[in-house]
């Protein structure tokens, strides 16, 4: 399996319940996107990461969302106190690089399907 | 801002028949990347294709084309001779050179079905 992998594949929380949403990028993928799709709808993007450094996270929704990315690999996506509203798939990317100069192609994770009770 | 349009929310075909999905977009950057990426009912999203803006030439891989033109913003994705395998939903994507990194902007998506 050299893809992105994602876990849980499936997450069920009661409401006010913080959640933290793994990701394992493509190994040696120094870009890193966070995106989340409701259903009927296509990915939205959340945040970035070039190497372990949060480039960009002008696409998550409050305060409540957190992403970090420490050792510049594996990444976490923290949602706290978490309300109805948090459901969704929420997609992880990598991609070789990234930025100014190329962009190449994401490739995504399967996704972890999240559901607040 | 950027913004990708998918007008066609469903489309049914038979097997063999030829499918187009539309894909319209918008940005005010000269230098951007088109994609398609297919989600089948499994869920996962998997990478068709990326165009720069800066060629237009046109892409056929096996029964997959790709038609770009910049006159209209359109980047249009031709199924020939489809097949059941192909049902699955289709999303269109820009992402814009500079500081933004790469993020992808995605249309709604194309909800095909091909019926045996």
């Amino acid at each position: 399996g050299a893809g992105v992998s994602q876990s849980p594949r499936y997450k069920v929380t009661k409401r006010g319940q913080d959640v933290a949403l793994r990701c394992d990028p493509i190994s040696g993928h120094v870009s890193l996107y966070w995106y989340r799709q409701a259903l009927g709808q296509g990915p939205e993007f959340l945040t970035y990461f070039n190497y372990e450094a949060q480039q960009d996270k002008s696409g998550l929704p409050n305060d409540r969302f957190s992403a970090e990315r420490p050792e510049g690999s594996i990444s976490t996506l923290t949602i706290q106190r978490t309300e109805q509203r948090d459901s969704a798939m929420y997609r992880c990317a990598s991609s070789l690089t990234s930025g100014s100069y190329s962009n190449q192609p994401q490739h995504f994770g399967d996704g972890t399907r999240l559901s607040i009770l | 801002a950027q913004k990708v349009t998918q007008a066609q929310t469903e489309i049914s075909v038979v097997e063999k028949e030829d499918v187009t999905l539309d894909c319209v977009y918008e940005t005010r950057d000269t230098t951007y990347y088109l994609f398609w990426y297919k989600q089948p009912p499994s869920g996962e999203l998997v990478f068709l294709i990326r165009r720069n803006s800066f060629d237009e030439q046109n892409e056929i891989s096996g029964r997959y084309s790709w038609n770009f033109q910049k006159s209209t913003s359109s980047f249009n994705f031709t199924i020939t001779a489809s097949q059941v395998v192909d049902s699955a939903v289709y999303f269109c994507a820009l992402s814009v050179m500079g500081t933004s990194y790469g993020k992808l902007t995605f249309g709604q998506g194309t909800i095909l079905t091909v019926h045996p």
